[in-house]
């Protein structure tokens, strides 16, 4: 089955800065690749997606990049804020649907220094 | 729009007992699927269903049961508590298309389990 690797599991910027979370993945036939954001004892809840036919999706401060043929994706943050502060998950899935769904990467705790 | 209701928000159980955790959606999704959160573990798959009837199961499975009657509800039973399913359980759902795969999928507000 799929295999999702997400690096770092924490990540430390000061306000203002940009940040980085990174992912890979092992099927390459995977197309679907959500990004989570999960607050302190909230549910997770999707930010931003990206399928495979795109290369890359922005909204906001926030960007995903996908590279195929190197099976990664990475979430990018610009000019970050206190409320970016939380636990983010990246996920993969193959098309078709394939049954057992998201798989999910172990998730990046990433802190907002002031 | 309630989303994803899951119950309860909180539960303290005693070795051996077993319960059961509530997950409803209102969304006319075909998935939905129980997963465990555990420190630095992300979140791991117990079990899901592809629609009413049809459930599998995910990677720790174990001492965890699941039924779908209806495209609405999924409820999780724990069979007999241990110490090692204190986690913190999320239900969630999401259309899956043959075609183009999956959508968002939607979580409920997650049930923190304690077992003494």
């Amino acid at each position: 089955g799929e295999n999702v690797e997400q690096h770092p599991s924490t990540l430390s910027v000061q306000e203002g800065d940009s940040a980085v979370i990174k992912c890979t993945y092992s099927d390459s036939a995977s197309n679907y690749f959500p990004w989570y954001k999960q607050e302190l004892g909230k549910r997770p809840q999707l930010i931003i997606d990206i399928r495979s036919n795109v290369g890359e999706k922005k909204d906001q401060r926030i960007a995903v990049t996908l590279n195929k043929t190197a099976k990664h994706f990475s979430l990018h943050i610009t000019e970050t804020q206190p409320e970016d502060s939380a636990v983010y998950f990246c996920a993969a899935s193959v098309p078709g649907g394939g049954a057992d769904g998201l798989t999910f990467g172990k998730g990046t705790h990433l802190i907002i220094q002031p | 729009n309630a989303g994803v209701t899951q119950t309860p928000k909180f539960q303290v159980l005693k070795t051996g007992q077993s319960m059961t955790l509530q997950c409803a959606q209102d969304m006319n999704h075909e998935y939905m699927s129980w997963y465990r959160q555990d420190p630095g573990m992300g979140l791991r798959l117990i079990h899901y269903s592809v629609g009413a009837g049809i459930t599998d199961q995910g990677e720790v499975p174990n001492g965890y049961n699941v039924s779908r009657s209806t495209t609405e509800d999924f409820p999780l039973r724990l069979l007999s508590a241990a110490p090692s399913q204190t986690s913190v359980y999320f239900c969630a759902s999401s259309h899956r298309y043959p075609d183009r795969g999956f959508t968002e999928a939607f979580f409920g507000q997650g049930t923190r389990l304690t077992v003494v």
